[in-house]
């Protein structure tokens, strides 16, 4: 059971705009900055959001990050089929002092 | 170019111990903490704890407190990780990752590319 509750599965057709949540408490997500992750089978995972809606660099704009109390939520715009993987939301929980992962959400492109 | 490189897959029995390293190059290792994440099959990622490679400051999540030690040696630019007490439950694959300088504990930029532990009798 994840501290950080994502649902398990989205799906959107190729242009659409789909939407990653994130869930957590006061202790973790509510007090800290949010921090999402992109993973392709037998890869490690990628950065692609930091402190809630920061990107790094060669990440494309098509990926925003926002949050809103014990919520986080990670946009993506202008749907790719090579968008398909596994989306993790991370943050630090005060309570556990340590770094938490959401369960993942698997993103299918139909 | 930030890299890092970690040694190769391991098979331990249950009970065991077993020690990975990871060597960055491209960078400063005293100057950014190295994070050990752990994926099991199928599961998402598991963060472990993280070494301080300036002070050998070690933080260690909860649920490996006791059983994880995390050490560096600086002349070589190396972390390592060491688990002991193994059981099936650690076959994971572990990496080491190393964070962006504007999200410390939860950024990590730069992963190695991953050492298979499998723990079976």
């Amino acid at each position: 059971q994840s501290v950080l509750t994502q649902a398990p599965s989205a799906s959107g057709t190729p242009g659409q705009t789909v939407t990653i949540s994130c869930s957590g408490s006061t202790s973790n997500i509510g007090g800290n900055s949010v921090t999402w992750y992109q993973q392709f089978p037998r890869t490690a995972p990628k950065l692609l959001i930091y402190r809630n809606d920061q990107r790094p660099s060669g990440v494309p704009d098509r990926f925003s990050g926002s949050k809103s109390g014990t919520f986080a939520a990670l946009a993506i715009s202008g749907l790719q089929s090579e968008d398909e993987g596994d989306y993790y939301c991370v943050t630090w929980d005060d309570s556990l002092s340590g770094a938490v992962f959401g369960g993942g959400t698997k993103l299918t492109v139909l | 170019q930030v890299q890092l490189v970690q040694s190769g897959a391991e098979v331990k029995k249950p009970g065991a111990s077993v020690k990975v390293s990871c060597k960055a190059s491209g960078y400063t290792f005293t100057h950014f903490y190295v994070h050990w994440v752990r994926q099991a099959p199928g599961h998402g990622p598991q963060w472990m704890g993280r070494i301080n490679p300036n002070t050998g400051d070690t933080h260690y999540a909860r649920n490996f407190q006791g059983r994880v030690t995390m050490t560096r040696d600086t002349s070589i630019s190396t972390a390592y990780m060491e688990l002991s007490g193994l059981t099936s439950d650690d076959t994971a694959v572990y990496y080491c990752a190393k964070p962006t300088y504007y999200d410390l504990l939860t950024g990590y930029e730069y992963w190695g590319q991953g050492t298979l532990l499998t723990v079976s009798s």
